[in-house]
């Protein structure tokens, strides 16, 4: 059952430019949504985070969309830099249980 | 600031065995969640522990099993080992039920078990 899906296993973009994640969820219930970034050999690191009552939270150069009526938020990176390459969860939480992505691999270009 | 630690980062076990994780929590953090995370995919929850008690559990079988102790550090346990529990096992704490569940978590590097 799985109720978070990130359909783009992979995204590679130049240094500089926009990187758009993309996450689908089908349970309304929800309340938070949020992105980690995770890096080889490390655990996951909270990155930012939405409330299910607003559809915009900005935390520098990372902006987190969320659509109610379609399910589906974004994360968008800008400008995006070499550090970023990274794995990002998309993850959904309802009463303290927590539902991940299965993640996307982006890769940042010189 | 201590950060979460796991323990062991890497072991070995054979089908049927049993096998004990470990993790510490970030100091001053009074939750405790576990994931398992397979490879491909994302982490998985198994179950959440405030303040010794269980509070939340995903959708695995008994045999996963887990302590927290009175210093918030805990133990996931999982016996009658099956090929299929081969995964990476994170552990993240967070500084109270309302940080677990908003989602500011704080993982540890995992322990990535492998059974064969």
């Amino acid at each position: 059952d799985q109720q978070v899906k990130q359909n783009s296993p992979s995204l590679s973009v130049q240094e500089g430019r926009i990187s758009i994640l993309n996450c689908d969820y089908t349970n309304s219930m929800f309340d938070y949504f949020l992105w980690y970034k995770k890096y080889p050999a490390e655990g996951p690191t909270f990155l930012i985070s939405i409330s299910s009552i607003k559809d915009k939270n900005e935390d520098g150069r990372f902006t987190v969309f969320l659509n109610k009526s379609a399910k589906h938020l974004s994360l968008h990176i800008v400008p995006s830099q070499p550090g970023d390459s990274a794995v990002y969860f998309c993850a959904a939480t309802s009463w303290g249980k927590f539902q991940f992505g299965a993640g996307t691999q982006v890769v940042v270009t010189p | 600031e201590t950060g979460v630690t796991q323990s062991p980062t890497h072991l070995i076990k054979t089908r049927g065995q049993q096998v004990t994780l470990r993790c510490s929590s970030q100091s001053g953090h009074n939750t405790v969640s576990w994931y398992q995370q397979a490879l491909g995919q994302g982490p998985q929850f198994i179950f959440q522990y405030y303040r010794e008690e269980e509070n939340g559990r995903g959708n695995f079988p008994p045999r996963f099993s887990g302590l927290q102790f009175p210093n918030y550090s805990s133990e996931l346990n999982v016996n009658a080992l099956e090929l299929d529990d081969s995964a990476l096992y994170l552990c993240a704490s967070s500084s109270d039920l309302t940080g677990a569940n908003t989602g500011e978590l704080f993982f540890g590097e995992g322990s990535r078990l492998t059974v064969l």
